[in-house]
């Protein structure tokens, strides 16, 4: 079935250093995506969304890219700081939201 | 704070047990949604309103699960006779009516269901 997901369950690195997190899609028909940050014991924090008629959208110290030809999606963080730890969900909008598994970031001081 | 707020924050019942969960939107959102999330994945969609009318309900969604929005503003979701595998964290998210379809959700701090 349709299905978002992501490519690795947990990522690390060294405070400073740039952080990618990547996002699988199989629905060609999507059109609009969002980025949210989880930390422990709080809900989804929405970090930024891009629609289907663009490839990239920056916010502050993130960027989105998309890919449609081969349904990818990706969160940039520039200078990852401590702060950016957490789990990052990338979510289809069906309306409601449909939620891959996620991606623990943990940054290394 | 004007932020989606959810109430209780935690809540340890006894299986077979009814519990109900309360979620207050963001003021002048009428889009209003519940999700549940289990550790370690994310959050599945169960049901959401626009205004006070239910548009729409996941096969997450049995019966022993009822949510009511009656006035259009906050929201409560009801567990009848609970389950161990009803233990979760309870998620409401609120939007405006966005236009195109797209709409930016916002979430509260959730609700953690431990079934004992």
């Amino acid at each position: 079935g349709e299905s978002v997901g992501l490519h690795l369950p947990t990522l690390s690195v060294q405070e400073g250093d740039n952080s990618i997190i990547n996002c699988a899609y199989s629905n060609s028909a999507s059109d609009y995506f969002i980025w949210y940050k989880q930390e422990s014991g709080k809900g989804p924090q929405f970090i930024i969304d891009i629609r289907s008629n663009m490839d990239k959208r920056q916010g502050q110290r993130v960027t989105v890219l998309l890919n449609k030809t081969v349904k990818h999606l990706s969160l940039q963080i520039a200078a990852t700081q401590p702060g950016d730890s957490a789990v990052y969900f990338c979510a289809e909008n069906m309306g409601w939201m449909r939620f891959g598994a996620g991606t623990r970031l943990t940054v290394k001081p | 704070d004007t932020g989606v707020s959810q109430n209780p924050r935690h809540k340890i019942t006894k299986r077979g047990q009814n519990v109900t969960f309360r979620c207050d939107p963001i003021s002048e959102h009428n889009r209003l949604y519940w999700y549940r999330q289990t550790l370690g994945q994310g959050p599945e969609f169960l049901t959401y309103f626009q205004n006070e009318a239910q548009l729409e309900k996941s096969r997450l969604l049995s019966d022993r699960f009822s949510a009511e929005r009656p006035k259009g503003s906050f929201s409560t979701l009801e567990i009848q006779r609970t389950e161990q595998g009803d233990s979760a964290m309870y998620l409401c998210a609120s939007s405006p009516r966005g236009t195109g379809g797209f709409n930016e959700q916002f979430f509260g701090p959730g609700t953690r269901l431990t079934v004992l």
